[in-house]
């Protein structure tokens, strides 16, 4: 059965050091990934996304992640934590076509200290 | 454009009552989806329209939830009765084709269940 799994339900850092959110997925053909942000009582809000063109992914926000088909993962990175980025992040996987079949992952509450 | 559009923001009601919760997604977009988010279970998939039909409702989680969407513009969630179990937030989405464009996420409505 496809997953994704974001290994750390909670990370926290200071401001201005680097941000690493990880995440991985089974594979069983060419998933699109994504990574979603969501800030206190707000919908979600994509970051980026990944659908097969350039492995290394630039978003929003100073955000990037890079796609790692050997490792089966999408670790998302920031090179320095601003206190805006306190939110949840979801990273979610699509497999097929108009079918659907939308995987989310638990999400991760990033923190951000003084 | 104003986004995707919920409403009500937040539902107070009690259980066996009929709940109606309402969606317009970005004009131009075929796909629309509903997500709920608990706390317990993360964020679930309930159902996906694609050029307002159906495609995937495995997620709906039973018969007293049911979805319509009688136009491009227009969508409900519906729970019928209503149960202290299914409080949480309510999340619409829509997308210009399918689960692998970035889909635009509404507010929420926030749903309690007494």
């Amino acid at each position: 059965a496809q997953s994704v799994t974001q290994l750390d339900s909670h990370v926290s850092v200071s401001e201005g050091t680097p941000v690493l959110l990880r995440c991985n997925y089974s594979s069983s053909y060419s998933p699109s990934l994504f990574w979603y942000v969501q800030h206190p009582n707000k919908g979600l809000q994509l970051l980026l996304k990944y659908t097969s063109a350039a492995t290394l992914v630039k978003g929003i926000n100073g955000f990037e992640a890079e796609f790692k088909k050997s490792e089966t993962s999408f670790h998302l990175t920031k090179p320095s934590a601003h206190m805006s980025d306190a939110a949840e992040y979801f990273c979610v996987v699509s497999y097929g076509g108009s079918q659907g079949n939308l995987i989310f992952g638990k999400g991760t509450k990033l923190s951000v200290k003084p | 454009d104003a986004g995707v559009i919920q409403s009500p923001r937040h539902e107070v009601t009690e259980m066996g009552q009929e709940v109606t919760l309402r969606c317009k997604p970005i004009s131009g977009h075929n796909s629309l989806f509903w997500y709920r988010q608990t706390m317990m279970r993360g964020l679930e998939l309930l159902i996906y329209f694609n050029n307002n039909v159906p495609i995937d409702d495995s997620g709906m989680p039973e018969d007293r939830f049911s979805a319509k969407m009688p136009n491009a513009s227009f969508s409900t969630l519906k729970i019928q009765p209503s149960e202290p179990r299914d409080s949480a937030v309510y999340f619409c989405a829509s997308s210009f084709s399918g689960p692998r464009e970035t889909q635009y996420f509404g507010p929420g409505t926030r749903l309690l269940v007494l």
